[in-house]
């Protein structure tokens, strides 16, 4: 079975600091990797994906992050902070072999506040 | 592209009655549709799963008789909570998928539920 997990459920940083927020998963296939962002009372966007090539994904905003198979880890990163990037953040996989239609399976997530 | 939206936004009622969800993608055809509850502060919880002209695919633990599905068209989606109660008060999220999408959902921005 499949499983994500989010460490720290609440991460506060500076503005213009590192952002990093920690995914590690569990699948016993290859499979897709996402970040989604939830800002209060919204639905989620999609802030980038995994699903084959470059391990390295850039997506919106200025984020990106980094597929480690050997450490099973898809951690966001971005190097700069803005107050707007604060805001709730799941990390999720989906298998990539069943066909058809695949259930994302969702991390706990990660609050992500930004001080001046 | 790959709009989803959800009606209504914000819905209050009397408990014992019952309140219907929509959830449509503006400008594509989604074979699948997916309905999340999410509690405060929580992650999203998968309901149940729809496709397009067949009964949905609940969780274990989700009352089928009590949240029904309906994807009626491949545009449209509804999710009816029966015989609302107080602790069924929640922020229901949908989310619509397209076949060969890598198995990227997108969101509809959410319909808070408060049941009095």
């Amino acid at each position: 079975a499949q499983s994500v997990t989010q460490l720290g459920s609440h991460v506060s940083v500076s503005e213009g600091a590192l952002v990093l927020l920690r995914c590690n998963y569990s699948s016993s296939v290859p499979p897709y990797l996402f970040w989604y962002v939830q800002y209060p009372n919204q639905g989620l966007q999609l802030l980038l994906k995994y699903t084959t090539g470059a391990t390295l994904v850039k997506g919106i905003n200025g984020f990106e992050a980094e597929f480690k198979k050997s450490e099973t880890s898809f951690h966001l990163t971005k190097p700069s902070a803005h107050m707007s990037d604060a805001a709730e953040y799941f990390c999720a996989v989906s298998d990539r072999f069943s066909g058809g239609y695949n259930k994302l399976i969702f991390g706990a997530g990660t609050r992500l506040a930004v001080h001046p | 592209g790959a709009v989803v939206s959800q009606h209504p936004s914000r819905v209050i009622c009397k408990s014992g009655t019952s309140v219907k969800i929509e959830c449509r993608s503006l400008d594509f055809q989604a074979t699948t549709m997916f309905w999340y509850r999410q509690f405060p502060k929580k992650s999203l919880m998968l309901m149940a799963t729809s496709n397009e002209g067949s009964k949905a695919t609940y969780e274990q633990g989700v009352e089928k008789d009590k949240f029904l599905i309906n994807h009626a068209s491949l545009t449209l989606s509804t999710l009816t909570v029966t015989s609302a109660h107080p602790e069924d008060s929640s922020f229901y999220i949908c989310s619509a998928q397209t076949s060969g999408s890598y198995n990227e959902q997108f969101f509809g921005p959410g319909t808070r539920l408060t049941v009095l």
